[in-house]
């Protein structure tokens, strides 16, 4: 059981470039999250998906766009990169998402829009 | 708004000494509150969740505590161990009538150093 992958672990782009994040699980959880984690800050919610084929905007969904066209994968798009973009990004997953089911994380990608 | 405040920002303790994180938090309606532990270049794993109905939960050497009437809980850790510096994040789900989503916030975290 790998649980919560990320791919890939670094990047660096330059402004304007576009990018996508892949995230997979084999955990065969309904629930996937994107957040993004910037210094002194708390993680905060881009995108989420409650299912295979459907997604839904978080707090910070600006400048990203998703796509869960499988149950195990959760893709993250940077169509054009800003510097405002840099951030440890991370991926979740839960089976579900009321009362205290939990998320789990995979080891985050660290990208850097230059 | 909702808010989770952490404290302290950072820590710094000896090798078998215990210590105590803070978490006061604004989330309403509350539903659950979580503690994850952050280890540097990894994602955030669980140790605790805790219910309203629950004031006391331990994991091991960490305890959790909740007070949801003050809106306030703590993190205690009991002879830490070099492998405890990690960021210490508190974690609190709220459910919001009407929707399918319960949104969790995020604590800035606390930055445990344990030095030998």
């Amino acid at each position: 059981n790998a649980g919560v992958t990320q791919t890939p672990k670094f990047r660096v782009l330059k402004t304007g470039q576009s990018m996508t994040l892949l995230c997979a699980q084999d955990m065969n959880h309904e629930y996937m999250y994107w957040y993004r984690q910037d210094p002194g800050m708390g993680l905060r919610l881009i995108h989420y998906s409650v299912g295979e084929g459907t997604t839904a905007k978080g707090e910070v969904p600006d400048g990203y766009n998703v796509s869960r066209l499988k149950k195990q994968n959760f893709l993250l798009g940077l169509e054009s990169a800003a510097p405002s973009q840099t951030s440890v990004y991370f991926c979740a997953s839960s089976y579900g998402t009321g009362g205290v089911y939990e998320q789990y994380f995979g080891p985050g990608t660290r990208l850097t829009v230059t | 708004k909702n808010q989770v405040e952490q404290s302290p920002q950072s820590l710094i303790i000896l090798e078998g000494k215990n210590c105590t994180l803070q978490c006061n938090y604004t989330v309403s309606p509350f539903s659950n509150l979580r503690w994850y532990k952050q280890d540097t270049g990894r994602g955030p794993v669980s140790l605790t969740i805790m219910t309203f109905s629950e004031n006391t939960k331990s994991n091991g050497r960490y305890t959790a505590t909740l007070d949801a009437d003050t809106k306030q809980s703590s993190l205690h850790i009991t002879a830490s161990q070099l492998s405890d510096s990690a960021s210490y994040i508190c974690v609190v789900r709220y459910s919001p009538g009407g929707t399918s989503y319960g949104k969790l916030t995020f604590g800035q975290g606390t930055i445990l150093t344990v030095h030998p």
